[in-house]
């Protein structure tokens, strides 16, 4: 299946500060990546949906000036979570479609990158 | 009502062991129906595709049942490498996960 990286692997920041997130589709381009947050013992939350060329598309209760996305190339997206606080703390994972799977479009198989496990003290 | 709801168990189940999971779905458009696997720490895993005529992969087959709205998961002769978080996810457009279903294998 398609390959999808994430860097980095983990973080731990100061209150305050902020943090960048890169997800990249090493063996396929995606016009489309999402991203996703995960607490402790819950599922995972779609935070947004990173379009390339143009801006995302936020979750409701997803503030989009705190969590900035940038989908500036086809295999690139990054998150960046804007003066981080510790109920930022989460794990952070991205995904990505696949388009020339072959498959239809229905299918919509996501492949996600390995998470980024962020830590604001 | 939720948009997906998922029993999280734990199912603590023996070696050997057959397990069922079920998750029902509120978005009657979901038009694909995923399985996928979490080990502790780790992104999910697609461990299989869900149609309505039902598949089988090995020892895991899935069902769908589009009028009733949920989707089932059927473990047979489990093993101890089966212990992981179960999650189901429902797609129209984008990926929506449920809560996620605890299994553990045991001797």
């Amino acid at each position: 299946g398609a390959v999808v990286s994430q860097h980095p692997s983990w973080v731990i920041c100061k209150s305050g500060t902020s943090v960048k997130i890169e997800c990249r589709s090493l063996d396929f381009q995606a016009t489309t990546m999402f991203w996703y947050r995960q607490f402790p013992k819950q599922s995972l939350m779609l935070m947004a949906t990173s379009n390339e060329g143009s801006k995302a598309t936020y979750e409701q209760g997803v503030e989009k000036d705190k969590f900035l996305i940038n989908h500036a190339s086809l295999t690139l997206s990054t998150l960046t979570v804007t003066s981080a606080h510790p109920e930022d703390s989460s794990f952070y994972i991205c995904s990505a479609r696949d388009p020339g799977s072959g498959r239809p479009r229905s299918y919509n198989e996501q492949f996600f990158g390995p998470g980024t496990r962020l830590t604001v003290l | 009502r939720k948009e997906v709801e998922q029993d999280p168990g734990p199912f603590n189940v023996p070696e050997g062991a057959t397990v069922a999971f079920n998750c029902t779905y509120s978005n009657s458009a979901s038009q694909s129906f995923f399985w996928y696997r979490q080990d502790c720490r780790k992104e999910p895993k697609l461990l299989m595709s869900v149609y309505s005529s039902g598949n089988e992969d090995g020892r895991f087959t899935a069902q769908l049942n589009r009028a009733s709205q949920y989707i089932s998961l059927l473990i047979r002769d489990s093993k101890l490498s089966d212990s992981a978080t179960y999650l189901c996810g429902f797609s129209y457009g984008k990926l929506t996960f449920g809560q996620g279903t605890i299994l553990t294998v045991h001797p």
